[in-house]
C-alpha cells in the first residue's frame, strides 16, 4: 500500500512570510496528525484530526498556525507569519480506526523548514 | 502531564552486540505504545506497537516488552547490524489522548 505522502520535502522562506504544507494520508485512514519535530527532539503533536473534525489542537499556536481536513482526506497546515523557531521538521501520520480501536500511526518522510 | 524520558541519549556498541533500548514513562495509564525508528533527514518507521493489554511484541530481531506498574518499556535488539545505526524513539498515548515521545536514543553499531 502507499504510504504517507507530504511535500514539499523542503522549504526555506524568510520570516514574516507565510508557508503550507500538503499531506494525504494511508487510503482509508481516518485519523491523521500533524506533528513538529525540532532537531534533536522527538515530535511533538501540533493537531490531530479524525476524519475532517479537530479531536486536539491543544498545542497549535493558534496565532499563526491553522490546518484543516477537508473531506476527511488530505489535509493542509499552513504557518502566517512565520517566526525563525518555527525551524523545524514538520511529520504528518495517519492511523487506522477500527471498532474504536487506535492503530499504529505510520508517518510520512516530513518537510523540512527552515525560517531565516 | 506524561512525560517519557530515553535514556541513554547515544549508544555506541560493536557489530554483534544484543542491546536493549529503554523508555520510561509517568502515566501508567496507558492506552499503547510504539516504537519507531528514524533515520537521519527521514520520517518515522514503525517498529512495534504494544497494545495496553499485551506485555511484549517481536519482529524479527526485536523484541519490545510493556511494564506499566513499572512505567518502563524496552526494545531489544538481537544480534546488531550496522544497519540497525539510527534514532529509536518510543512513544506512549494514554487513554483517549495524544501520543507523547520521548527524545529519542541514537544507536551506532560499529562494523
Amino acid at each position: 500500500e502507499a504510504g504517507v505522502a507530504q511535500s514539499p520535502r523542503y522549504k526555506i522562506i524568510e520570516k514574516r512570510q507565510s508557508v503550507a504544507f500538503w499531506c494525504n494520508p494511508i487510503s482509508g485512514h481516518a485519523t491523521l496528525y500533524w506533528y513538529q519535530q525540532i532537531l534533536g527532539q522527538g515530535p511533538k503533536l501540533l493537531i490531530q484530526f479524525q476524519n475532517n473534525g479537530v479531536v486536539d489542537d491543544s498545542q497549535l499556536p493558534k496565532d499563526r498556525f491553522s490546518a484543516e481536513r477537508l473531506k476527511g482526506v488530505d489535509s493542509t497546515l499552513k504557518i502566517q507569519p512565520a517566526k525563525l523557531e518555527d525551524s523545524a521538521v514538520y511529520l504528518c501520520a495517519s492511523s487506522l480506526v477500527r471498532r474504536g480501536i487506535l492503530y499504529e500511526q505510520y508517518f510520512g518522510p516530513g518537510t523540512r523548514l527552515t525560517v531565516t | 502531564k506524561q512525560e517519557v524520558t530515553q535514556i541513554p541519549a547515544a549508544l555506541s556498541v560493536p557489530e554483534g552486540e544484543n542491546l536493549v533500548l529503554n523508555c520510561s514513562f509517568t502515566d501508567s495509564a496507558i492506552y499503547n505504545l510504539q516504537w519507531f525508528r528514524q533515520d537521519p533527514g527521514k520520517g518515522l518507521t514503525s517498529l512495534l506497537l504494544i497494545q495496553s493489554s499485551q506485555r511484549e511484541q517481536t519482529s524479527g530481531r526485536l523484541n519490545a516488552s510493556l511494564d506499566k506498574s513499572s512505567g518502563r518499556s524496552t526494545l531489544y535488539i538481537a544480534a546488531s547490524q550496522p544497519g540497525d545505526s539510527a534514532t529509536y524513539l518510543c512513544a506512549v498515548r494514554p487513554n483517549a489522548g495524544k501520543s507523547t515521545f520521548g527524545d529519542g536514543t541514537t544507536l551506532t553499531v560499529k562494523p
